[in-house]
């Protein structure tokens, strides 16, 4: 139980365009959602807290219009990268808390972007 | 959210204990200690989690000190495919935080042959 699903796991775009990664519960429900963002040989950094049903919020330094985040229902969150660059390019992962826990946190395989 | 210390990185015989220190001196009363492990290229990795007393589980011991300034983690018998970055978190579990897990640098550990 508690697995955490990403889509698309890998993904190459150009400059310009946007892409949006899905992170789902797959056998729980979820009210909080993460999303990070880890460079090579870096650490995972925090970029937003997705509650379901509210805006999301984000951490100093984390342009909000560029990185749409989208909560709708207890299961799915999305990341959308608007007009990418090459130096968003990074590994994108997303998290989930389990409705109605505080300690019970999974991460998400990660998702790959590559920005040409 | 306190701040931890851990060793940049580790070496550990397969088959042997692996034990991975982490310091956290400035620790409150209300805050858990957390570990986390990431493969390469894959999401974290939930191991286990504590406040004070011992903890075990399926895959690890926590040990925590009686001033709760430091813990170990413990791999009792280490495999290749525990070669990984471990990361030691502590943060306050509480009904109106948000629960958000701030990684640091965490300790890489290569398990040897």
């Amino acid at each position: 139980g508690a697995v955490v699903s990403q889509h698309p796991s890998r993904v190459i775009c150009k400059s310009g365009t946007s892409v949006k990664i899905e992170c789902r519960s797959l056998d729980f429900q979820a009210t909080t959602m993460f999303w990070y963002r880890q460079f090579p040989k870096q650490s995972l950094m925090l970029m937003a807290t997705s509650n379901e049903g509210s805006k999301a919020t984000y951490e100093q330094g984390v342009e909000k219009d560029k990185f749409l985040i989208n909560h709708a229902s207890l299961t799915l969150s999305t990341l959308t990268v608007t007009s990418a660059h090459p130096e968003d390019s990074s590994f994108y992962i997303c998290s989930a808390r389990i409705y109605g826990t505080l300690n019970e946190q999974f991460f998400g395989p990660g998702t790959r972007l590559t920005v040409l | 959210d306190a701040k931890t210390t851990q060793p940049t990185s580790m070496d550990c015989a397969e088959g042997r204990a692996a034990n991975l220190p982490c310091n956290h001196s400035t620790i409150s009363g209300n805050e858990y200690v957390y570990w986390y492990r990431q493969i390469h290229s894959q999401g974290p990795q939930y191991i286990i989690h504590g406040l004070k007393n011992n903890e075990t589980n399926e895959m690890a011991s926590l040990i925590i000190t009686e001033d709760r300034k430091s813990s170990t983690l413990i791999l009792p018998h280490a495999t290749l495919r525990d070669t990984a970055v471990y990361y030691c978190i502590v943060r306050v579990v509480s009904s109106s935080n948000t629960g958000k897990l701030i990684f640091g640098q965490g300790t890489t550990l290569q398990v040897k042959p």
